[in-house]
């Protein structure tokens, strides 16, 4: 059990670009979630994944967001005409389906940077 | 008004001392509390559960939940450097989005 594992881990681009990032959860965890966290705030809850399935959408995700979670393994994250404000750390995370009590195994994160 | 609050700090101590990092919530749903623990451009790891209103203890470190006052606190004794770190407060009802608190920043000096 390696944990969260997140590619890229730092990702610079121009605006107007589209990005993509991918996160792989500990095998066993059948949920995964995406946040988004800026400097000196906490993580704010993006969306959420049982298995395959996207089951929740914050509004923080605009329509120029995309996330995936084919077969129910790896995810991405896809962020489309990037804008400045787009800069942040994105980090995933997963947990177990049964018994959760909420403990939630987070990645290094991906941080991107939107010039 | 944000659904939980945290101040962010700089809290700054000297080595061995007793920290208490604190966060009120406004939302009454709320039933399972957490303290994660995020260094420097790094992911955040769970350090505590609490499910509802009691302390709990794990070494150095000491959760609790007050629900009828909406606060909840994290004691972390013979504080170390390595305890350096931003400490998040999280919570969730039963579902399944936690909420954060902004995270405090702590420094202990050696």
């Amino acid at each position: 059990d390696t944990g969260v594992s997140q590619n890229p881990r730092h990702k610079i681009t121009k605006r107007g670009q589209n990005v993509t990032f991918r996160c792989d959860p500990i095998s066993e965890h059948n949920r995964l979630y995406w946040y988004r966290q800026t400097l000196g705030q906490g993580p704010e809850f993006l969306t959420y994944f049982q298995n395959e399935a996207q089951l929740e959408k914050s509004r923080l995700l605009s329509d120029r967001f995309s996330a995936e979670r084919p077969k129910g393994s790896f995810s991405t994250l896809e962020i489309q005409r990037t804008e400045q404000g787009d800069s942040a750390m994105y980090l995933c995370a997963s947990s177990m389906g049964q018994g959760n009590t909420g403990e939630l195994f987070f990645g290094e994160g991906s941080r991107l940077t939107v010039l | 008004q944000k659904e939980v609050e945290q101040d962010p700090g700089p809290l700054s101590v000297p080595e061995g001392a007793i920290v208490s990092l604190n966060c009120t919530y406004s939302n009454s749903a709320f039933q399972y509390f957490m303290w994660y623990r995020q260094y420097s451009r790094k992911g955040p790891e769970l350090l505590m559960y609490t499910y509802s209103s009691g302390n709990k203890e794990d070494g150095r470190f000491t959760a609790q939940v007050d629900k009828s006052s909406k606060y909840i606190s994290l004691f972390i004794r013979d504080s170390q450097p390595s305890d350096s770190a931003t400490y998040l407060c999280a919570m969730r009802g039963y579902g399944n989005k936690l909420v954060f608190g902004a995270g405090t920043i702590l420094r202990v000096k050696s």
